[in-house]
């Protein structure tokens, strides 16, 4: 069963405008990580939030995290046609050894 | 190049038939995984280890197994295959569960 789920399923922008996705999870976290999948590829690791924490950043990207919401978001600022991916938020559980459990990805399309 | 190595990328069976889908990492991993992709389903769990001579059970493991004799192998087999493994298959590796995972390039799979 899915532990995160992202929306927006699909979300299309223009170049230089910033892009938002959000997750809800479920269950208590150890941390919660953001993966890109470019068509037909494998999925690249973007970023890791660890449950602790409530806000990392890494270049354009800017991720925040609400235990209490059991949520987080994903901002991509200043965004490029490079851009354009499925992303996946991951959780991993903080109940023993835990793998990885991705939600649906959302679809992000960014034109020129 | 240090990373994940999957094959074959892309193979087809018929049904009934076996197979093993290849998957090696040069990064001294011990977490290793088995994920499933298919289209609107996001990434299901296959099985997964944590280290040599350590597997088990995802959320999807019937007609899968799996073995790990070294730190760097972890091949799955399909024991019969059925239409309804038609699926793209990644394998994925990481040091412990607080990092991020490594993803292969992907198995693309077509059962007849």
């Amino acid at each position: 069963s899915q532990q995160g789920e992202e929306d927006p399923q699909a979300l299309s922008i223009q170049e230089g405008e910033n892009a938002t996705m959000n997750c809800s999870y479920k269950t208590s976290i150890n941390n919660l990580q953001w993966y890109r999948q470019n068509s037909g590829r494998g999925l690249v690791h973007l970023i890791l939030i660890r449950s602790n924490e409530r806000e990392k950043h890494s270049g354009r990207l800017r991720v925040t995290l609400d235990t209490s919401k059991k949520s987080s978001s994903l901002l991509i600022t200043a965004s490029r046609a490079a851009d354009t991916a499925s992303y996946f938020c991951a959780t991993a559980s903080n109940s023993g050894y835990s793998t990885l459990t991705f939600g649906k990805g959302t679809m992000l399309l960014v034109s020129p | 190049n240090a990373g994940v190595t999957q094959t074959p990328k892309f193979q087809v069976l018929k049904t009934g038939q076996s197979m093993t889908l290849q998957c090696a990492q040069d990064m001294n991993h011990e977490y290793m995984s088995w994920y499933r992709q298919d289209p609107g389903m996001g990434l299901r769990l296959i099985h997964y280890s944590v280290g040599a001579g350590i597997t088990d059970q995802g959320e999807v493991p019937n007609g899968y197994n799996v073995s790990r004799s070294t730190t760097e192998d972890f091949p799955l087999r399909l024991l019969s295959a059925a239409p309804s493994q038609t699926s793209v298959y990644f394998c994925a590796s990481s040091y412990d569960q607080g990092n991020g995972y490594t993803f292969g390039s992907g198995t693309r799979l077509t059962v007849v």
